[in-house]
């Protein structure tokens, strides 16, 4: 079956430009987290979504950064008038949401490079 | 808060040598663990998980990890290192009412033959 894929692979984009990020989860997964994995670091949370209830955006790191989920489906990560600190690897993950044991399933990631 | 620290960014083992990887975890709450693999140019899946269930845990690949809550631990080992063994490891937490999982900065494991 399909996993999580996300799109673009790789995005080079130049300072102070918006970016838009694609999370497609697995088919039937109600929670979906987004995290940056910057050089050298862990994951880092960024945001979480369980199906229609408001999602838990604690993790943002400022409001240059936002994310959307249509349907409870497709996610859409957005990073607004980038800054070079911004690149980093983004990876998206998703679980069926049966509570916090769920095992997450992550995509490969988008790796975004700001000039 | 939670927090994750795993020592040791890369360690190396010879092949057919014991591999352990350590993590320690801070929780203010009863916690889950969890170790990720990442294997080269893959996503990270899960290798085992600790649910509060039995402390002694058991993954794929012949891997286990114990929770010792005494200290605060949660190390990831293998009796027997393969070449496939070579990937980048990660150790996470949640716990709690909020919804963040804490991972760690990973462990890039090398197995020499």
């Amino acid at each position: 079956g399909a996993g999580v894929s996300q799109s673009p692979s790789n995005k080079v984009t130049e300072k102070g430009k918006d970016v838009e990020l694609r999370c497609d989860p697995i088919s039937g997964h109600t929670a979906l987290y987004w995290y940056r994995q910057s050089l050298g670091q862990g994951l880092e949370f960024l945001i979480y979504f369980q199906g229609n209830s408001a999602p838990d955006k604690s993790g943002l790191p400022s409001d240059r950064f936002s994310a959307e989920r249509t349907g409870g489906s497709v996610s859409t990560l957005t990073i607004q008038r980038t800054q070079q600190e911004d690149s980093a690897v983004y990876l998206c993950a998703s679980s069926p949401d049966r509570g916090k044991t769920d095992t997450q399933y992550f995509g490969p990631g988008t790796r975004l490079t700001v000039l | 808060a939670q927090s994750v620290t795993q020592l040791g960014s890369h360690v190396s083992v010879s092949e057919g040598a014991l591999v352990l990887l350590r993590c320690n975890y801070s929780s203010s709450v009863p916690p889950y663990l969890f170790w990720y693999v990442q294997y080269p140019n893959q996503g990270l899946q899960l290798l085992l998980k600790y649910t509060s269930a039995a402390t002694l845990v058991k993954g794929i690949n012949g891997f286990e990890a114990e929770f010792k809550k005494s200290e605060t631990s949660f190390h990831l080992t293998k009796p027997s290192a393969h070449m496939s063994d070579a990937a980048e490891y990660f150790c996470a937490v949640t716990g709690g009412s909020g919804n963040q999982f804490y991972f760690g900065t990973g462990t890039s494991l090398t197995v020499i033959p």
